[in-house]
């Protein structure tokens, strides 16, 4: 049981480069989040998905892109890569919408720079 | 506006000293949660607190809700080395929604 795996570990871009920020988890959950966590910043929720077919944006969506075609696997999409993208990118599943009787399970990060 | 404010934002301290952090908003929040995030992973619960007015231990460290359920604080008694890492107060807002983060409290443990 790997829990919620991300790849690539770092990734360096360059201005105006796309990439895709890959999350799997094999837990089952049907909620799924990405968030961008900068120094001193806490974390923020950039989209989350509450099942396969369905995504909706969080407080900072501009210049990524989500799909959830399966319930495992919730890939995120960089377009025209900017240096304001630099930033470590969690994923993370639970059950139901996390809170009383739910915890968010995360993966260990994606450290991005884009130059 | 940062819904939940925690402070201090950073501590550093000896092995054995005791510590409290905080986590404070004006706004009322169905459950709180804690994680602890260290260097180069992501964030694990530590615990979840529902009810105003509620404390929870876990080994050293003490949780406790705001009895109006608007804050919490975390305790930490003889720390250790180990307990270095980001510490993060996140709160639900009912039983649907997504998850508000604070920023954390950034704790050191020196030998």
């Amino acid at each position: 049981n790997a829990g919620v795996t991300q790849t690539p570990k770092f990734r360096i871009l360059k201005i105006g480069q796309s990439m895709t920020l890959q999350c799997t988890q094999d837990m089952n959950h049907n909620y799924m989040y990405w968030y961008r966590q900068d120094p001193g910043m806490g974390l923020k929720l950039i989209y989350y998905s509450v099942g396969a077919g369905i995504t909706d944006k969080g407080e900072v969506p501009n210049g990524y892109n989500v799909s959830r075609s399966t319930t495992e696997d919730f890939p995120l999409r960089l377009e025209l890569a900017a240096p304001s993208q630099t930033s470590v990118y969690f994923c993370a599943s639970s059950a139901a919408w996390a809170g009383e009787y739910n915890e968010q399970f995360f993966g260990p990060g994606t450290r991005l720079t884009v130059l | 506006t940062q819904l939940l404010e925690q402070s201090p934002q950073f501590l550093s301290i000896q092995e054995g000293e005791n510590l409290t952090v905080y986590c404070n908003s004006s706004s009322v929040f169905s459950s709180l949660q804690w994680y602890r995030q260290e260097p180069g992973e992501g964030p694990v619960l530590l615990v979840t607190v529902v009810t105003g007015g509620e404390v929870k231990k876990l080994k050293r460290l003490t949780f406790q809700f705001g009895d109006a359920r608007k804050d919490s604080s975390l305790h930490i008694t003889a720390a250790q080395p180990g307990d270095t890492g980001l510490y993060l107060c996140a709160g639900a807002r009912g039983s649907q929604g997504n998850l508000i983060f604070g920023k954390g409290t950034k704790l050191s443990v020196k030998p």
